[in-house]
């Protein structure tokens, strides 16, 4: 079935570092590629989306590629703040049964 | 507007007794999902409405886990005899049912089975 796996944290940095979360996937047909995120409290949000190889989805300076021939899409930003500490999820959808399959989650956390 | 709403937030219950977790979609959402998150876990798909029907209830753990959802707006989500392994957060979304359509996720009710 599908699966997306992505990178074991948590990943701990500083201010204005740059940040890069992989995410592999598996899946039959031509997924849609989504990341969510969950700030402290609060519930998962998308933060972007790529519903076609070679889109790049981007919100809040992050940045994710849909990569065919590596079945990818990382997540990433040139400088984090503090307030990007949060648990990042990397998810895919068959666009059949519009089901999102998630990954375990990454748990970021920015230094000042 | 309104979110997702999802209660209660926090349930303990003893084990072996039976527990229902209410999910109140964003009006106008035709699709509805539950999810899981265990400690450490990432989200385990449990059932998916869309409308009334659950075309896919392949993610629910046992027979004793069940759902459903009335009038094309709230669900519950009922676990029967509960077992300790059955503590987790438990997170339902909606979105608008189409083809990429985001989800919308409720802030999940954590449920422990002492």
């Amino acid at each position: 079935g599908d699966s997306v796996t992505q990178m074991e944290g948590p990943v701990t940095l500083s201010e204005e570092a740059f940040l890069t979360i992989n995410c592999t996937y598996t899946a039959t047909g031509y997924p849609s590629l989504f990341w969510y995120v969950q700030y402290p409290g609060e519930g998962l949000q998308l933060l972007l989306k790529a519903t076609k190889a070679d889109d790049k989805g981007s919100n809040k300076g992050f940045e994710a590629t849909y990569r065919k021939e590596t079945t990818s899409f990382h997540l990433e930003k040139g400088s984090v703040q503090v307030s990007d500490s949060a648990v990042y999820f990397c998810a895919l959808s068959d666009r059949i049964d519009y089901k999102l399959s998630f990954g375990a989650g990454t748990t970021v956390t920015v230094r000042a | 507007g309104a979110g997702v709403s999802q209660s209660p937030s926090n349930k303990v219950t003893e084990k072996g007794k039976d527990v229902e977790l209410r999910c109140d979609p964003i009006s106008g959402h035709t699709a509805l999902y539950w999810y899981r998150q265990s400690l450490g876990q990432g989200l385990e798909f449990l059932i998916y409405f869309q409308g009334n029907s659950a075309p896919d209830k392949s993610g629910l753990p046992s027979d004793r886990f069940s759902a459903e959802r009335t009038g094309g707006s709230v669900s519950t989500l009922t676990i029967q005899r509960t077992q300790q392994e059955d503590s987790a957060v438990y997170l339902c979304a909606s979105s608008l049912g189409l083809v990429n359509s985001p989800l919308h996720f409720g802030n999940g009710t954590r449920l422990t089975v002492t």
